[in-house]
């Protein structure tokens, strides 16, 4: 089956721990994104990546890093410096470069609480 | 500042009664609105989009209006189900340079539909 998975569904953190979050797709895309979920607030760009080893900020990228080491992989490592991490990421992808028509797929999502 | 302004933030319909979830945006640089439909726990799947050019976009029960003068673009649902009950996104993409495409969402309006 291709698509986006995230793991884990759910995790828990200690304040003051870093903690990364997995996103994997076999779709063949250039491009991943992650974004924040918050009630009442929509989806916020962290950081998104056009192609491996290269990758931008989004509108809320502090307190977060990201790596883009495989084609296949984009994961987000959450850092004690992020305020108040709690909260539902999403990861996604799309065919990327080529064409601005790009339909993003999303994964299922990963609930972060910290205690 | 919020770029894709959407209302209602919820909404409340009978069984096949019409659904009708409204965007505003500034940016004349957008050239692409999808919308997105998500249901509890699970990450958004695109429902419908629609390009500047053309003035509505019809599948099934779902139609996009899109005013480009008045940069504004909405979301029908006609004949609404209690299965479309579910969380809806607005979106909004533009071209940030090279080859980098980025997606503004709304804030998201959550619908029930009462059978």
């Amino acid at each position: 089956d291709g698509g986006i998975t995230q793991s884990p569904k759910y995790l828990f953190r200690k304040e003051g721990q870093n903690v990364t979050l997995s996103c994997e797709q076999n779709l063949n895309h250039d491009a991943m994104y992650w974004y924040r979920q918050d009630p009442g607030q929509g989806l916020r760009l962290i950081y998104y990546s056009q192609i491996v080893n290269d990758f931008q900020k989004g509108d809320i990228a502090e307190g977060y890093s990201v790596s883009r080491e495989k084609k296949e992989s984009f994961p987000l490592t959450v850092t004690s410096a992020q305020k108040n991490p709690t909260a539902f990421y999403l990861c996604a992808s799309s065919i990327g470069t080529g064409s601005s028509y790009n339909e993003q797929f999303f994964g299922p999502g990963t609930r972060l609480t910290v205690l | 500042q919020q770029q894709v302004k959407q209302s209602p933030q919820s909404l409340i319909v009978q069984k096949g009664g019409i659904s009708i979830i409204n965007c505003a945006y500034e940016n004349t640089a957008f050239d692409y609105f999808p919308w997105y439909q998500q249901f509890p726990g699970k990450g958004p799947a695109l429902l419908i989009a629609i390009r500047p050019d053309v003035s509505e976009k019809k599948e099934g029960r779902f139609t996009i209006s899109f005013n480009k003068s008045a940069k504004q673009f909405s979301l029908h649902i006609m004949d609404s189900q209690p299965g479309d009950s579910a969380t809806y996104f607005c979106a909004a993409l533009e071209r940030e340079g090279g080859s980098n495409y980025k997606l503004t969402f709304g804030k998201g309006t959550l619908l029930t539909v009462n059978p």
